[in-house]
């Protein structure tokens, strides 16, 4: 089965730039969608085809996906940006399979 | 606006079953999929299956695969997913989730419920 891998925190002062990786075997043939999940609330989609943004989500979000490895960029880091980060791809065709990231907590300092 | 609003929290013994509900408002409910994504206490996301109403059709992950069933009544717009066998690492969070895009069950998720607490003890 398709394996996500992420880092299982990263950490980033307020005003600078976070960067999450989501590695995966030629993840860059897949399209990658990403989202937020804040304590104690359901996950919230800030991404999705690898690098567009849902209305309502901040400019400061993007995304890519080249290679091996699909990256969240959240830019001028607030407090408010302080969740969980999943990527999730879509895996075989003929038997369809959700596969989630293994998660990336993201602490504003 | 969309809006997927799920049933109760439930308390189960090993070895029962537990059915978990999901009504959709505010948009076409037959021609969209939802998936079923749970979370256990700290961990992340698993995607556990889904259905598209309109055409009757479940895709499980295979981890559940003959666990789980996915149904969908398209008179009430609501989803179901059922699970049988429970044991305690089924404890979790368990979410529905609506497709963005219509007649597939590979899209990304737009709309969540607000998660169903199953704990299964003895």
């Amino acid at each position: 089965s398709y394996v996500l891998t992420q880092p299982p925190s990263v950490s980033v002062a307020p005003g600078k730039t976070a960067r999450i990786t989501c590695g995966g075997s030629n993840i860059g043939s897949r399209s990658v969608h990403w989202y937020q999940q804040k304590a104690g609330q359901a996950p919230v989609l800030v991404i999705y085809y690898d690098s567009d943004r849902p209305s309502g989500i901040p400019e400061r979000f993007s995304g890519s996906n080249s290679g091996n490895t699909a990256t969240l960029t959240i830019s001028r880091v607030e407090a408010g940006d302080e969740a969980d980060y999943y990527c999730q791809v879509w895996d075989s065709s003929s038997d369809p399979q959700g596969v989630f990231g293994t998660g990336t907590k993201v602490t504003v300092l | 606006q969309v809006q997927l609003v799920q049933s109760g929290a439930e308390v189960k013994k090993p070895g029962s079953s537990v059915k978990v509900s999901c009504k959709a408002s505010g948009g076409t409910f037959s021609s969209y999929a939802i998936s079923w994504v749970r979370q256990a206490p700290g961990q992340g996301l698993e995607w556990m299956g889904g259905i598209i109403a309109i055409f009757g059709t479940s895709n499980y992950a295979q981890k559940f695969q003959g666990r789980v069933t996915i149904t969908a009544d398209e008179s009430t717009s609501t989803a179901y997913m059922e699970l049988s066998s429970l044991r305690s690492e089924d404890t979790a969070v368990y979410y529905c989730a609506r497709g963005a895009q219509v007649a597939t069950i590979t899209s990304h998720f737009d709309y969540w419920g607000q998660g169903t607490l199953v704990t299964v003890s003895s």
